[in-house]
């Protein structure tokens, strides 16, 4: 166990719907990072939130959003899914100048 | 800005060495190394700051050459467990964000 919990390991949708990812990061990591990996791609990242706030987006689609809740756990929503947002979605949580914990990841598909 | 990694696989027998090399087109302030095995996630191996900077353990270390923007991991005697697939990442000073190479597939056979 990373100590960083994402919720849930899996999940199967249709195309058109909407999804929420959880993810609650390692006890006093205030930053938390989302990460979308397609099938044997590197990691791509999408936002970040510090405490709190939106610290930086990657090539997050407008179809995407995330927030980081004042208990620092966070959510990413994916909307008006595609058959190419089928990946493996990865919260990671780290300390300023330390290495990420990655959580064991949400395994989208959409059919 | 995405970093370059060579090379993109590597198939080694138990006991030999690998060199992964992870290259950036900007200033890096930082680099971190990542091995993920396959359905699981990333894990964190080592960060390096300092430009000339080498540090790991005794079997694997890394290098930052931060007037090339480059960096090196180094595994030495590899082990089975070494298998799996390397991912550098790359930080630019006020960027916030850790941006991941492709990634080296490194495959150990007894």
């Amino acid at each position: 166990d990373s100590g960083v919990t994402q919720t849930p390991k899996h999940l199967i949708t249709a195309t058109g719907q909407r999804v929420t990812l959880r993810c609650s990061p390692r006890s006093g990591d205030l930053s938390v990072y989302w990460y979308q990996q397609s099938l044997d791609q590197g990691l791509q990242f999408l936002i970040q939130y510090y405490n709190g706030e939106e610290r930086a987006k990657g090539n997050i689609l407008e179809r995407f959003s995330a927030q980081q809740f004042p208990d620092l756990h966070s959510e990413l929503n994916l909307s008006s899914l595609e058959l190419g947002d089928s990946a493996l979605y990865f919260c990671a949580s780290s300390v300023q100048g330390l290495g990420y914990t990655f959580g064991s990841g949400t395994r989208l598909t959409v059919v | 800005q995405q970093p370059v990694q060579s090379p993109q696989a590597v198939i080694l027998r138990e006991g030999e060495d690998a060199v992964i090399n992870c290259s950036s087109s900007k200033a890096l302030y930082s680099v971190h190394w990542y091995r993920q095995k396959h359905g699981e996630a990333p894990v964190f191996l080592m960060i390096l700051l300092k430009g000339g900077e080498q540090k790991g353990h005794e079997k694997i270390s890394a290098s930052f050459n931060e007037k090339k923007q480059q960096s090196s991991l180094y595994l030495t005697a590899s082990q089975l467990s070494y298998s799996g697939t390397y991912f550098c990442g790359t930080e630019i000073r006020g960027a916030q964000k850790l941006v991941f190479g492709q990634g080296t597939r490194l495959t150990i056979n007894p």
